[in-house]
């Protein structure tokens, strides 16, 4: 089954503590990116990545790392997290090939606490 | 930068009423894409429209994009309890970055 998996659904953390938040596809999508929603802000993107190891800062990258050393995996890491990175994200992929944006795939979300 | 505005942010139907919600951006779009996310759940998938001032209808669902590509509108016909969700438009980046610029979302609740 085509899909994009995150890991984990649910995450508690304290301030300060390393986290980081998997996603994988197996569709071998070439564009995968990361999103925050918050209530009253939509989805924003924190970053994107076109093909492995090309990766672009999205409209919220502060305080977010990213890796794309494998075409399928693409984590999410937050080095010192803080309580306003408190959020759902979705990764999402899509394949890149066309001239116009192809429809994202998204994962299930990732909900995160930080206290 | 590129931004889509989407209104309403929340809209109350009864079961049965017509539903509509607007995307506006600041610039041309290259396409649109429109995303349900079911209460709980991931965006998913539901249209793309690509040329200008194109419709295209899904069963209770109309979708267009506007002639200058700079706006779109999701209209529903006769609500169900299954349309409940937020409704997100999406627009393409023209400058070539491969961005999705996604509006704020619609919050539709249906009242049985």
């Amino acid at each position: 089954e085509a899909q994009v998996t995150q890991n984990p659904r649910y995450l508690i953390t304290v301030t300060g503590k390393k986290l980081t938040v998997t996603c994988s596809q197996n569709m071998n999508h070439e564009y995968m990116s990361w999103y925050r929603q918050d209530p009253g802000l939509g989805l924003r993107q924190i970053y994107y990545s076109m093909n492995v190891e090309v990766t672009d800062k999205g409209d919220v990258p502060e305080g977010y790392k990213v890796s794309r050393k494998e075409k399928r995996n693409f984590p999410l890491i937050l080095e010192s997290p803080s309580p306003n990175q408190t959020s759902l994200y979705f990764c999402a992929s899509s394949f890149s090939g066309s001239s116009y944006n192809s429809p994202l795939h998204f994962g299930n979300g990732t909900r995160l606490t930080v206290t | 930068g590129q931004q889509v505005m989407q209104i309403p942010q929340y809209q109350h139907v009864q079961e049965g009423e017509d539903f509509t919600t607007y995307c506006n951006s600041s610039t041309t779009l290259s396409n649109i894409q429109w995303y349900k996310q079911r209460p709980g759940g991931h965006p998913v998938f539901l249209i793309q429209l690509v040329k200008s001032g194109e419709v295209k209808k899904q069963k209770r669902l109309t979708f267009q994009f506007g002639e200058a590509k700079k706006n779109s509108s999701l209209h529903i016909t006769a609500t169900q309890t299954t349309d409940v969700g937020t409704y997100f438009c999406a627009g393409g980046d023209t400058s070539g970055t491969y961005k999705y610029i996604f509006g704020t979302g619609t919050r539709l609740k249906v009242l049985a």
